[in-house]
């Protein structure tokens, strides 16, 4: 079975200063992870993907994420926030072969003008 | 527009009657996907079919929920006797996939059917 633990319920940054979502994992096998974004009243649109290519991966918006197997951890990070990346952002993994996304429990990103 | 499209939108209905919602792909994909998601929380995979095929169901799915894509295009999932615990986001996606194996194809998601349930 596979998890995802999102730490933080809530971050709160000013707009030009980094971003930092932290996301741990739990797999039986190597995992896929992912992170998604959701607009209010839009559908959820993948940010970027681990797939055990290479360990740093570059999504869109300027959004990147690095996979550390020592310390399970997958954690979405950006260096100059902008308004727009205000959302929810969920942390998802999918295990080997399988076809289901398990979902993290949602952090909640919100930009200080 | 191209992307899934989910209809209604939103559903309010009174405990005990029957829902359905209907999810159209994007075009050509293969792979369809329902989702659940209840407020604070993550969605939560509920169904998938491969064409016509439903090919795995979740513990969640209770006898109540039926899913089907009759022609392997369209999809509707149906919530019979609905209770208030059925209140949720009903979220369907899409994805294109040649065949089985351990290559991740985008899941594509659509706006989702808000539904209340009094």
């Amino acid at each position: 079975a596979q998890s995802v633990t999102q730490l933080d319920s809530h971050v709160s940054v000013s707009e030009g200063t980094p971003v930092l979502l932290r996301c741990n994992y739990s797999s039986s096998y190597s995992p896929s992870l992912f992170w998604y974004v959701q607009h209010p009243n839009k559908g959820l649109q993948l940010l970027l993907k681990y797939t055990s290519a290479a360990t740093l991966v570059k999504g869109i918006n300027g959004f990147e994420a690095e996979f550390k197997k020592s310390e399970t951890s997958f954690h979405l990070t950006k260096p100059s926030a902008h308004m727009s990346d205000a959302a929810e952002y969920f942390c998802v993994v999918r295990g080997f072969g399988n076809e289901k996304l398990t979902f993290g429990t949602g952090t909640r990103l919100t930009i200080i003008p | 527009d191209t992307g899934v499209s989910q209809d209604p939108r939103h559903k309010i209905t009174k405990r005990g009657q029957n829902v359905t919602f209907r999810c159209d792909p994007i075009s050509e994909h293969n792979r369809l996907y329902w989702y659940r998601q209840t407020l604070g929380q993550g969605p939560e995979f509920l169904t998938y079919f491969q064409n016509e095929a439903q090919l795995e169901k979740s513990r969640l799915l209770s006898d109540r929920f039926s899913a089907e894509r009759p022609k392997g295009s369209f999809s509707t999932l149906e919530i019979q006797r609905t209770e208030q615990g059925d209140s949720a986001m009903y979220l369907c996606a899409s994805s294109f996939s040649p065949g089985r194996g351990t290559v991740y194809y985008e899941q594509y998601f659509g706006p989702g059917t808000r539904l209340t349930v009094t």
